[in-house]
């Protein structure tokens, strides 16, 4: 299963919403995450099953969708919330990942 | 807490046999799966595969002649090898917990295929 993620590269500024997507070449129902990766840091789960924050996520961070389209909110950018951001499905093997949207500081 | 740790050389020359362990501490290795993940320079996350306490695996196809994993249950450890390397493989590695979602992550270590 192929992931789509974009935009490539979002530009937000710190206090504004980010909204980040990503898009499966088929169904992957609720089987879907979201990771945060910082340089040099290990990737972070952030969601789980579409929609569910991962221990210790802010709220600031919320996920939706299901099936092919889904969706990453950050609600008002903090100064360490400027990442790139993965999205993963795990319904079939190979689980396999998008190419990453890098959400800079505008 | 799970915590993991990656350990190897970070530099393989092409053709020969990539070797990595991950040492996990702050729980059992019985309690997950445990999978190896990389992220080649310029590009996304790739999964390379999973294994059990049990020994089961399942790899990606994509390097699957070329991979071989273990688990030594006595050690809280398991391992990665991946052989005939090219540069194509040069990549951070991470090994990573869970069955889908990965839960906890090691902090990675980069592998440079050069000869």
């Amino acid at each position: 299963i192929v992931m789509t993620q974009s935009p490539a590269t979002l530009s937000v500024s710190p206090g504004e919403r980010a909204t980040l997507s990503c898009r499966a070449s088929q169904s992957v129902d609720s089987n879907f995450a979201w990771y945060q990766k910082k340089p040099g840091q290990a990737p972070r789960l952030l969601i789980y099953g579409a929609s569910t924050r991962a221990t210790g996520i802010p709220a600031r961070f919320s996920g939706s969708g299901s099936g092919t389209e889904f969706t990453l909110t950050i609600s008002s950018l903090q100064s360490e919330d400027f990442a790139v951001y993965y999205c993963q499905q795990y319904i079939n093997w190979p689980w396999t990942f998008g190419q990453g949207t890098k959400v800079e500081i505008k | 807490q799970v915590q993991l740790q990656e350990s190897g050389p970070g530099l393989v020359k092409p053709s020969e046999t990539l070797s990595l362990t991950c040492t996990v501490s702050g729980g059992s290795i019985t309690s997950y799966y445990w999978s190896w993940i990389r992220l080649p320079p310029g590009k996304g996350l790739e999964w390379i595969g999973y294994i059990y306490y049990t020994g089961s695996t399942n790899y990606n196809p994509s390097l699957n002649s070329r991979i071989a994993m273990s688990v030594d249950t006595s050690k809280n450890q398991f391992s990665l090898k991946l052989n005939s390397v090219t540069a194509a493989d040069t990549a951070v590695y991470y090994c990573a917990a869970g069955l889908g979602p990965f839960d906890h992550w090691g902090q990675g270590t980069l592998v440079t295929v050069s000869s």
